[in-house]
């Protein structure tokens, strides 16, 4: 199993461009989560999704969309990048309710400039 | 929401000692406190875990021991090693509501050799 895969690692993004983080799972796990993490900072939680075609905001979702369209992909869209979106993402997965651990995929580094 | 503190945010120790990390949280309701270690250029990865209807959890050097009335739980290490150096993440959440888990800002600790 690969676990969780993100591409792409690194992107540099010009303000107002858009882009979109791609993440997959090959454990056949229900929840999807993607998370920021800033410097200093513990992860903040952008959007989740607890099966395919169920999507919600979490704390911090504004400037992203996401997609889940079925169980293995849970693409982060971002639309008009912002300085304040630089940051380094991560998704995530798990098999909740049989298990609580989230799995974490490698994480991709954004800059906008 | 829940609010999670993290102390210290680095710690360096001289290999075989002993490391603590204490994490306190605000809402009482929370009943599940992971940690999470994060080496360089990856993910974070869950190390070990607890529920509120337990004060201690041991796995070889690493333990976790949680206060639900002062709304604390702190992280031991024993017999620290180089490879235990790592940023190390507190979190908690209401266990069947997985969709909202609060992360500390983590723990920088260095084991030197």
């Amino acid at each position: 199993n690969a676990g969780v895969t993100q591409t792409p690692k690194f992107r540099i993004l010009k303000i107002g461009q858009s882009m979109t983080l791609q993440c997959t799972q090959d454990m056949n796990h229900n929840y999807m989560y993607w998370y920021r993490q800033d410097p200093g900072m513990g992860l903040k939680l952008i959007y989740y999704s607890v099966g395919a075609g169920i999507t919600d905001k979490g704390e911090v979702p504004n400037g992203y969309n996401v997609s889940r369209s079925t169980t293995e992909d849970f693409p982060l869209r971002l639309e008009l990048a912002a300085p304040s979106q630089t940051s380094v993402y991560f998704c995530a997965s798990s098999s909740v309710p049989s298990s609580y651990e989230q799995y974490f995929g490698p994480g991709t580094r954004l800059t906008v400039t | 929401g829940e609010n999670v503190e993290q102390h210290p945010s680095t710690l360096s120790v001289q290999e075989g000692d002993s490391a603590v990390i204490k994490c306190t949280y605000s809402d009482s309701a929370s009943n599940y406190f992971p940690w999470y270690k994060q080496e360089l250029g990856k993910g974070p990865q869950l190390i070990i875990d607890i529920r509120s209807n337990v004060g201690e959890k041991k796995d070889q050097r690493i333990a976790v021991t949680l206060n639900k009335t002062a709304k604390h739980f702190s992280l031991h290490i024993t017999e620290t090693q180089p490879e235990d150096s790592a940023v190390y993440f507190c979190a908690a959440s209401i266990r069947d509501n997985n969709n909202d888990m609060r992360f500390g800002a983590g723990t920088r600790l260095t084991v030197k050799p």
